[in-house]
């Protein structure tokens, strides 16, 4: 957790964007992801985005990349209530089969209707 | 057709004893993991095997024995059972390759100590 930070709470209304912020320590992470995670249950992968790519977009979902800050974003357009949850972002530290995921503290967002 | 599945999904037991839990994965991956998540939801590896093998073993202490009689399957085996393990245990499993490896998620495990 110390190497990936994320603020731990974000509100929205619904219909409006949600921005979810990351950072991370280390510069040689080749991937990073975003999971979701609902209530009780186990975590989804949403996203990821490779290292040498500056922006990713799937449907309501955009990614930011700012590789110089090591900064993540994830933004979701439309925010719907069934997108309340806890968000993670997580890099990817390691290569091959000793890679391994470090995950960020969770942002949990809550869409009021 | 769960992809992840882990058994049991509540563990309720008392400080001391002894508990596994089971995790399956049907995909076909080469490597499978195990998480610990504590109650303010932050989440940390604890191993990870790749066909049968140990590959990662993150500073957990050694009353944890992670099991792996085939590349389906990994059990965690907890001894002498304390408060602190209390948490979600989360199994995953990752195709082995130079794509994104990204992981599949298990449902996890409430284990809760008394």
């Amino acid at each position: 957790g110390e190497d990936v930070e994320q603020s731990l709470f974000l509100s929205v209304r619904e219909g409006d964007s949600s921005v979810i912020n990351c950072t991370y320590t280390d510069s040689s992470s080749t991937y990073l992801y975003w999971y979701k995670q609902e209530p009780g249950a186990g975590l989804q992968l949403l996203t990821y985005i490779f290292s040498n790519m500056d922006m990713k977009q799937d449907q309501r979902l955009t990614v930011l990349l700012n590789k110089k800050d090591k900064h993540l974003s994830l933004r979701i357009a439309d925010t719907q209530t069934g997108d309340s949850a806890i968000y993670f972002c997580a890099e990817r530290q390691g290569s091959g089969n000793t890679g391994k995921l470090i995950f960020g503290q969770g942002t949990t967002l809550q869409v009021k209707p | 057709d769960t992809a992840v599945s882990q058994t049991p999904k509540y563990l309720v037991t008392q400080m001391g004893n002894d508990k596994s839990i089971k995790c399956e994965q049907n995909l076909g991956h080469d490597t499978m993991y195990w998480y610990k998540q504590d109650s303010k939801k932050f989440l940390k590896i604890m191993f990870s095997y790749n066909n049968k093998e140990l590959i990662i073993n993150e500073t957990v202490p050694n009353r944890f024995s992670p099991k792996s009689p085939d590349k389906a399957h990994l059990n965690l085996h907890i001894n002498s059972l304390e408060l602190g393990d209390s948490a979600v245990y989360f199994c995953a499993s990752s195709p082995l390759g130079t794509r994104a490896t990204e992981q599949y998620f298990g449902p996890g495990t409430r284990l809760t100590v008394t």
